[in-house]
């Protein structure tokens, strides 16, 4: 069973540049959730789809956004690029796993370095 | 606001000793938890979760206690070995799709 698949794994873009990363979720879930990971605070929630519709948000800006296809394949768009959208962003897909826990089954994630 | 706490952000155990990681929350509406463990240049791996209807769950060498009077978790790993070296985050929710993390632990199992 494939895992989570995030693209691309790196990037380098500059203030006010826009980025557009990509999910594939495990086979079958239809959640695909986004965190940002930065050093020293964790993993923020960003927004959460399901079966197309963002179902939760966090707290952040209206330049981050999201998106999600009927395949549950899901994009997240960060606008007007700034140096503190530095941070690698993960997104995850939910389902069971092992012992019928529900859990998230993270990706690899993409690393943004913004210039 | 930060509802889900990691206080220590490294510890360092001798291998073949218990690591115990820890965890604070506030929000009393939690009732499902899970601990991940991240290696670098990774994503976070799912480790154990817990459940607020129960005060412990075991898997293996990882044991994770939960008191909900305290709002706190804990993560016990026995024995502990070089290869659990790892940033170990928890997690709490209240619908099982919007997780909150808090900021990680930093293990080191020194040989």
């Amino acid at each position: 069973k494939a895992g989570v698949t995030q693209t691309p794994r790196y990037l380098i873009k500059t203030r006010g540049q826009q980025v557009t990363l990509s999910c594939s979720p495990i086979s079958g879930h239809r959640s695909v959730s986004w965190y940002q990971q930065t050093p020293g605070q964790g993993l923020q929630f960003l927004f959460e789809y399901f079966s197309e519709t963002q179902r939760n948000k966090g707290n952040f800006p209206g330049r981050f956004s999201g998106r999600q296809f009927s395949n549950s394949r899901s994009e997240m768009n960060v606008s007007t690029l700034e140096l503190g959208d530095s941070a690698l962003y993960l997104c995850a897909s939910g389902g069971l796993a092992g012992a019928g826990a529900n859990v998230l089954t993270f990706g690899a994630g993409s690393r943004l370095t913004v210039l | 606001d930060q509802q889900v706490k990691q206080n220590s952000p490294s510890l360092s155990v001798q291998e073949g000793r218990i690591s115990i990681l820890n965890c604070d929350y506030t929000n009393s509406m939690f009732d499902y938890f899970l601990w991940y463990k991240k290696y670098p240049a990774e994503g976070p791996t799912f480790l154990i979760s817990i459940s607020s209807i129960k005060d412990k769950n075991e898997d293996g060498r990882f044991t994770v206690f939960l008191n909900k009077s305290a709002k706190h978790l804990s993560l016990h790993i026995v024995p502990s070995q070089p290869g659990d070296s790892a940033v170990y985050f928890c997690a709490a929710s209240v619908d099982f799709n919007k997780f909150y993390f808090g900021s990680g632990t930093k293990l080191n199992v020194k040989p």
